[in-house]
C-alpha cells in the first residue's frame, strides 16, 4: 500500500540531545514537508523540499535540520538548539510543490523532552 | 509571507449545517485546501479550490473568492463523527501554509 510513514510514534529526549525523526514515502512524490503542531494550534512549517538534494526553511526552522538525499526520505533532526522541542511533528508529501495536489500526512511523532 | 484567519471554535447539533470561514493574505497563491484532523491523528484532505466558486464533495462543499481572499467550508447533515479540527491551507508557489484550525463540536 502506498503511503507516508513516520517513526517513531513516541520519542523522549533528554535536554541537550539531538534526535532524528524519520519520514518515508512510497508515493513517488516530489514535495515533502515537516510541520510542528502544539496543543490547540495549527500546523507551522519547519522545512520543505521540492526535489532531492534541495530544501528550504519554513517559518520556524531555527533549531532544526533536514536532509533530502533520496526522493523517498526526508528526516528531521531536532537539535539541542531548539529550546522548546516538545510537540507533535507531522511529515507530509505531495506530488508537486504548489498547485492542486493533495498532501498526504504521516501519523506523526510525539516528541517529549524529559 | 502567508497568513490565514479562521474561527477557533464552532458548535452545532447533529443534522445541522455549519460554515467555517477562512480569510488569507499571501504573496503567492495557487489555491485553498481544507483538511480535517481528529484529535491526535493525521490531517486528511477534504477539498481544494483553485478557481472562484463552489466545489461539492458529498456532504462537504468548499467555496473560494480569490478577489476577496476568502473561502469557506460548508458541512451539511452534520454527524457526531464530524467533530474534529478543520484547517484551511494556502498552496503557494512552493509551500503549503495552514491556518490555526477551527474545532467543530457536534452535539446530539
Amino acid at each position: 500500500d502506498g503511503g507516508i510513514t513516520q517513526s517513531p510514534k513516541y520519542l523522549f529526549r533528554k535536554e541537550g540531545q539531538n534526535v532524528t525523526l524519520s519520514c518515508e514515502q512510497n508515493l513517488n512524490h516530489d514535495a515533502m514537508y515537516w510541520y510542528r503542531q502544539d496543543p490547540g494550534q495549527g500546523l507551522r512549517l519547519i522545512y520543505y523540499s521540492q526535489i532531492v538534494n534541495d530544501f528550504q526553511k519554513g517559518d520556524i526552522a531555527e533549531g532544526y535540520s533536514v536532509s533530502r538525499e533520496k526522493k523517498e526520505s526526508f528526516p528531521l533532526t531536532v537539535t539541542s538548539a531548539q529550546k522548546n522541542p516538545t510537540a507533535f511533528y507531522l511529515c507530509a508529501s505531495s506530488s508537486s510543490a504548489g498547485g492542486s495536489s493533495e498532501a498526504f500526512f504521516g501519523q506523526g511523532t510525539r516528541l517529549t523532552v524529559v | 509571507g502567508q497568513s490565514l484567519e479562521q474561527p477557533s471554535e464552532v458548535t452545532a447539533v447533529e443534522g445541522a449545517i455549519v460554515q467555517i470561514n477562512c480569510t488569507y493574505q499571501t504573496s503567492g497563491f495557487y489555491g485553498l485546501s481544507w483538511y480535517q484532523q481528529h484529535d491526535g491523528g493525521a490531517p486528511t484532505f477534504l477539498s481544494y479550490n483553485a478557481l472562484d466558486g463552489l466545489e461539492e464533495t458529498g456532504r462537504f462543499s468548499s467555496f473560494l473568492s480569490r478577489s476577496d481572499s476568502y473561502g469557506y467550508l460548508l458541512l451539511q447533515e452534520l454527524q457526531m463523527k464530524d467533530s474534529a479540527s478543520y484547517f484551511c491551507a494556502v498552496e503557494g508557489y512552493s509551500t503549503l501554509t495552514f491556518g490555526k484550525g477551527t474545532m467543530l463540536l457536534v452535539s446530539p
